[in-house]
This record gives C-alpha cells, sequence and structure tokens, in this order.
C-alpha cells in the first residue's frame, strides 16, 4: 500500500536558519511526488511537484528513489513560510488521488 | 470567484443528525475528490469522482458516508447518524482533465455534539 510518512509535527527555526522538512514515501511503483502548503487561514495549495524541478519560494525538494525520500529545502527561511507543509504522492493509474502525510507545521520565528 | 467554493463553513450538528455538506468544483474541472482532515491527522481521502460516476469509494469511513455528484459539477457528501468521530474538516478538490494540481476548498468544519 501506498503511505507517506513525515516524522516531524513541529519544526521551529529562527529567521534565517536553514530548513529541512523531511518526507518519506513506500510505493513499489514510480511515484508522482508533491509538496502542498497551507498558510493560516487560506486554503490548502501546490507548492511544488517533483517532475518540476522548480525552486517556489526559494523551497526545493529532490526525489531520492533509493532512500525513498522527498524532503522540502529552504536555506533561508522567512517569517512568512510558517505554514502547515504537507508531502503527497500520486501513482500511476491513480487518477490524482492524493496519499498525504500527517503534515509538518513549520514555525519561523523572528 | 473561480476557485473550489464549499458550503457551509462552519457546521454544529447534534450526535444521530444527518448533515450534507457541499462542494463547487472550477468550471470545466471533471475529477472531484472529497478528503477529511481530523485532529491531529493527515488528510485522509475519501471518495474520487470522475464526471457524475465514483469509481473510487474506498476510503468512505462506514456505510453512514456517501456522496454524489450531479451534472459533472456540484457534489454532497452526506453523513447520516453523525457521531463524535466524525467531527473533522472535510475538504473538497477539483482538478482539470489531463491535469496533475489538486485545487482545494477552504473546508467544512463539522462539530458533532
Amino acid at each position: 500500500a501506498q503511505r507517506v510518512t513525515q516524522p516531524e509535527k513541529l519544526l521551529s527555526v529562527f529567521k534565517g536558519a536553514p530548513v529541512e522538512l523531511k518526507c518519506n514515501y513506500s510505493y513499489s511503483g514510480s511515484p508522482e511526488l508533491f509538496w502542498y502548503v497551507q498558510y493560516s487561514r487560506q486554503r490548502l495549495q501546490l507548492l511544488l511537484r517533483h517532475i518540476s524541478r522548480e525552486s517556489i519560494k526559494g523551497f526545493t525538494a529532490d526525489l531520492n528513489k533509493g532512500e525513498t525520500s522527498f524532503h522540502l529545502k529552504k536555506p533561508f527561511a522567512q517569517e512568512e513560510d510558517s505554514a502547515m507543509y504537507y508531502c503527497a504522492l500520486t501513482f500511476s493509474g491513480g487518477y490524482n488521488k492524493l496519499i498525504f502525510g500527517a503534515g509538518t507545521r513549520l514555525a519561523v520565528h523572528p | 470567484g473561480a476557485g473550489v467554493s464549499q458550503s457551509p463553513s462552519n457546521k454544529v450538528t447534534e450526535k444521530g443528525k444527518d448533515v450534507e455538506l457541499r462542494c463547487d468544483p472550477i468550471s470545466g474541472h471533471t475529477a472531484l475528490y472529497w478528503y477529511r482532515q481530523s485532529l491531529g491527522q493527515g488528510l485522509e481521502f475519501l471518495i474520487y469522482f470522475q464526471g457524475n460516476s465514483a469509481p473510487d469509494k474506498s476510503g468512505l469511513p462506514s456505510d453512514r458516508f456517501s456522496a454524489e455528484r450531479t451534472g459533472g459539477s456540484v457534489s454532497t457528501l452526506t453523513i447520516q447518524r453523525t457521531q463524535q468521530e466524525d467531527s473533522a474538516v472535510y475538504l473538497c478538490a477539483s482538478s482539470p482533465p489531463q491535469g496533475y494540481q489538486a485545487f482545494f476548498g477552504q473546508g467544512t468544519r463539522l462539530t458533532v455534539v
């Protein structure tokens, strides 16, 4: 079965510090991995997609198939990055059905 | 606005009552999904619609839960004989044809007292 694990419920850092939000997945095939973000009082929205290999708002994430990980990184955190971050996967034939992790709350302090 | 719209935003109901939650997807989006977000939990998949058909209902937790979609647009999630464990935020999302991105509504917070 497909599964996404985010081991940290809360990650607390100071402004300017590097950030790494961990995500591991289990799926025997080739998944597509995403990070979704929910800012305070806003709806859940897509942050980035592994296939795109983009940097969005300074965040990057690399799919490591050997370690089955898709960690989200940013070299210098900003206060406006404070939000709830969800790692999610879809799978071939999965009609974009998202399997989500439990989420990590990122708190960036001034 | 052109986003996914859910109503009501908040619903408080007594245990044992039935509730209906509504989702208006983005126009033209053929795929529609319902998820549930319980306190301390991630987002749990409930059901997927393609047009008016629901080829995947595997996430519905019990037969008290049902959903329908009409006209390839609006969807209603119905919970019968609500229980306290049904308290959660219910999220709806839609995706365009051939698209990968899910666009989420603001959710309905259901509280069963």
